[in-house]
């Protein structure tokens, strides 16, 4: 079966450390994976895509993310986090199923960042 | 958000109420969706529309019926609800549903409140 997991429901970090948000995956064939983020009371704002080539991929806002293949692995990253970042993080991988592709989601990641 | 916008923002009905969301994209996009977004568990894929034809009913209950005019609009027909419905329901839209990566683009939800 094809699925994400976001093994945190949180995360907290100090301003201007280093923070991760981790996410594996489980699905057949080369892994197409998103991360997301959402606001209070606003949908899911995309941050970053992998499909194929370089495994460290950098997205909006100055994050990025590293796929690690034999792990499963997506993390995402920031090397300096701001308070502005508080929000809920989503991975989430391609899936083929009934003819078409669609996104599967991770259960999201609560990320706190304190000043 | 000018690129999915969906409407209204917040909606309180009662068990025997019938009402309608509204979603519209504005990103020239050929697919749409629904999502359901309850706290603290996975966004569940509702309904998938690619060319105004609906590909995908994840298992909803009819209580649930869903419209596409067009490309553009999506609508949510809503009647006799339970309260364990009460959620953020989010459209997305993409080009294509079989297109190599799939990335999403999210209106800002309705939050929806069943008494």
């Amino acid at each position: 079966a094809q699925s994400v997991a976001q093994p945190e429901d949180q995360v907290n970090v100090a301003e201007g450390n280093p923070l991760t948000v981790k996410c594996t995956y489980s699905v057949s064939g080369n892994p197409y994976l998103f991360w997301y983020v959402q606001y209070p009371n606003r949908g899911l704002q995309f941050l970053l895509k992998y499909i194929t080539g370089d495994n460290l991929v950098k997205g909006s806002y100055g994050f990025e993310a590293e796929f690690n293949k034999s792990q499963t692995s997506f993390h995402l990253k920031k090397p300096s986090a701001l308070v502005s970042d508080s929000a809920l993080y989503f991975c989430a991988v391609r899936a083929f199923s009934g003819g078409y592709n669609k996104l599967i989601f991770g259960a999201g990641t609560r990320l706190a960042v304190h000043p | 958000e000018t690129g999915v916008t969906q409407t209204p923002r917040h909606l309180v009905m009662g068990m025997t109420n019938k009402k309608s969301l509204k979603c519209e994209q504005h990103l020239g996009h050929n697919a749409m969706y629904w999502y359901k977004q309850s706290a603290k568990k996975p966004l569940e894929l509702m309904f998938v529309y690619s060319l105004e034809e609906r590909v995908e009913n994840n298992s909803v209950p009819s209580r649930f019926s869903p419209e596409c005019p067009n490309s553009s609009h999506l609508f949510l027909h809503l009647h006799t609800l339970q309260p364990e419905d009460s959620a953020l329901y989010l459209c997305a839209s993409s080009q294509g549903v079989g297109t190599s990566y799939n990335e999403q683009f999210f209106g800002p939800g309705t939050r929806l409140t069943v008494l």
